[in-house]
């Protein structure tokens, strides 16, 4: 089945530690999404891709960075995560015609220690 | 600013019954309207969604409502099923914006049997 997988589910990191979160999609579509979702809130857009086209949202911290290698792959970088950092991370993508609903993985749990 | 409002952290409903899920926004640029489930542990998934070319959207057992001058809409479950408990999520997008969302804080529907 055509989707989008993220990995790990969990992940536990120390204060100051630097992380990467992944997600691959099968479903070809041009763009990619990071939200960052904290408990009993609305999910965040941090960033997206359209294609290579990198786009960062106004709010989002520099402590945030993405890399998107090829159309199937996008990863998150926390370069020195801190306690306000705990959240879930959820990847999402989208065809780039009409109508379209974003696709959500599963998400990645992020606690730091 | 929150542009888009779920005001209603929570809902209980009787199986069998109705279930209506609200949603209110405050930019008149949204042109695209979804609902969204979320079960514990995974992602959200696409539900339904409308164009603000439309005042209604049907898919079985779900309903959406859209209300352009009062800037509202509602999910509309019917029957309610337990499997219906979950949060659901509206979300909104402005035409030409890459297809970025902006969600609610969700809404717990918990169906009773």
């Amino acid at each position: 089945d055509a989707m989008v997988i993220q990995n790990p589910r969990y992940q536990v990191t120390q204060f100051g530690k630097p992380v990467t979160l992944s997600c691959s999609q099968t479903l070809n579509h041009n763009v990619m999404y990071w939200y960052q979702q904290k408990s009993s809130q609305a999910p965040k857009l941090l960033f997206h891709y359209y294609d290579k086209d990198f786009n960062n949202e106004a709010d989002t911290p520099d402590n945030f960075q993405s890399r998107r290698p090829n159309t199937s792959f996008c990863f998150l970088d926390i370069r020195s995560p801190g306690l306000g950092d705990a959240a879930m991370y959820l990847c999402a993508t989208a065809g780039a015609l009409g109508n379209q609903p974003q696709h959500f993985g599963d998400g990645t749990r992020l606690s730091i220690l | 600013d929150q542009q888009v409002k779920q005001n209603s952290p929570s809902l209980s409903v009787q199986e069998g019954r109705i279930s209506i899920l609200n949603c209110d926004y405050t930019n008149s640029m949204f042109d695209y309207f979804l609902w969204y489930k979320k079960y514990p542990a995974e992602g959200p998934t696409f539900l339904i969604s409308i164009s603000s070319i439309k005042d209604k959207n049907e898919d079985g057992r779900f309903t959406v409502f859209l209300n352009k001058s009062a800037k509202h809409l509602s999910l509309h479950i019917v029957p309610s099923q337990p499997g219906d408990s979950a949060v659901y999520f509206c979300a909104a997008r402005v035409s030409g914006s890459a297809r970025q969302l902006t969600f609610g804080s969700g809404t717990q529907l918990t169906v009773l049997p």
